[in-house]
């Protein structure tokens, strides 16, 4: 099946540890994004990847850390200096980023920092 | 840096009743597209829109790209218990490669 997966589903961690979130696709999206959604807050992008080896900040990059090393693989880390880590994950990919690019969303990972 | 706003935030419809949530941007968009997310579950892709004034739809679903694209709507016509969700919009921004979301509407639907 095609599709983009994350894992796991849900990831507790003790305050102070660095967490990595899979996010992985055999799409054969070019793009990938990672999302985080809270409460009345919508989906806040941290980052986002047009191609292999390369990624851009989004607007709440703090505290997170990315690699696309291979063209599946998008994983997210958040670091101890993510102030705020408790919230639900959304990794999704397109095909690209021209105009006709619809994402796809894996079925997200939450996490609980305690 | 580019925002997208989103509103109402919550709303609450009888079953039978209309509902319409509105997007607009700081800035122009490329295109704009809408996303359901249904309690517990992640956002699934419904529809683009790329021209300028653009209308579609989708059975009782209306969608809209203002004439500037930098605002959006989408309309349901008589509600239903399976509409319940959380509709995002989305805009592609001008230079490419930021997908920027708005906050959503929760849709609530009694029966």
């Amino acid at each position: 099946d095609g599709g983009i997966t994350q894992s796991p589903k849900y990831l507790f961690r003790k305050e102070g540890q660095n967490v990595t979130l899979s996010c992985e696709q055999n799409l054969n999206h070019d793009a990938m994004y990672w999302y985080r959604q809270d409460p009345g807050q919508g989906l806040r992008l941290i980052y986002y990847s047009q191609i292999v080896n390369d990624f851009q900040k989004g607007d709440i990059a703090e505290g997170y850390s990315v690699s696309r090393e291979k063209k599946e693989s998008f994983p997210l880390t958040v670091t101890s200096a993510q102030k705020n880590p408790t919230a639900f994950y959304l990794c999704a990919s397109s095909i690209g980023t021209g105009l006709d690019t619809e994402a796809f969303f894996g079925q997200g990972t939450r996490l609980t920092v305690v | 840096g580019q925002q997208v706003m989103q509103i109402p935030q919550y709303q609450h419809v009888q079953e039978g009743e209309d509902f319409t949530t509105y997007c607009n941007s700081s800035t122009t968009l490329s295109n704009i597209q809408w996303y359901k997310q249904r309690p517990g579950g992640h956002p699934v892709f419904l529809i683009q829109l790329v021209k300028s004034g653009e209308v579609k739809k989708q059975k009782r679903l209306t969608f809209q790209f203002g004439e500037a694209k930098k605002n959006s709507s989408l309309h349901i016509t008589a509600t239903q218990t399976t509409d319940v969700g959380t509709y995002f919009c989305a805009g592609l921004d001008n230079q490419g490669g930021k997908l920027i979301f708005g906050q959503g509407t929760e849709l609530s639907v009694k029966p």
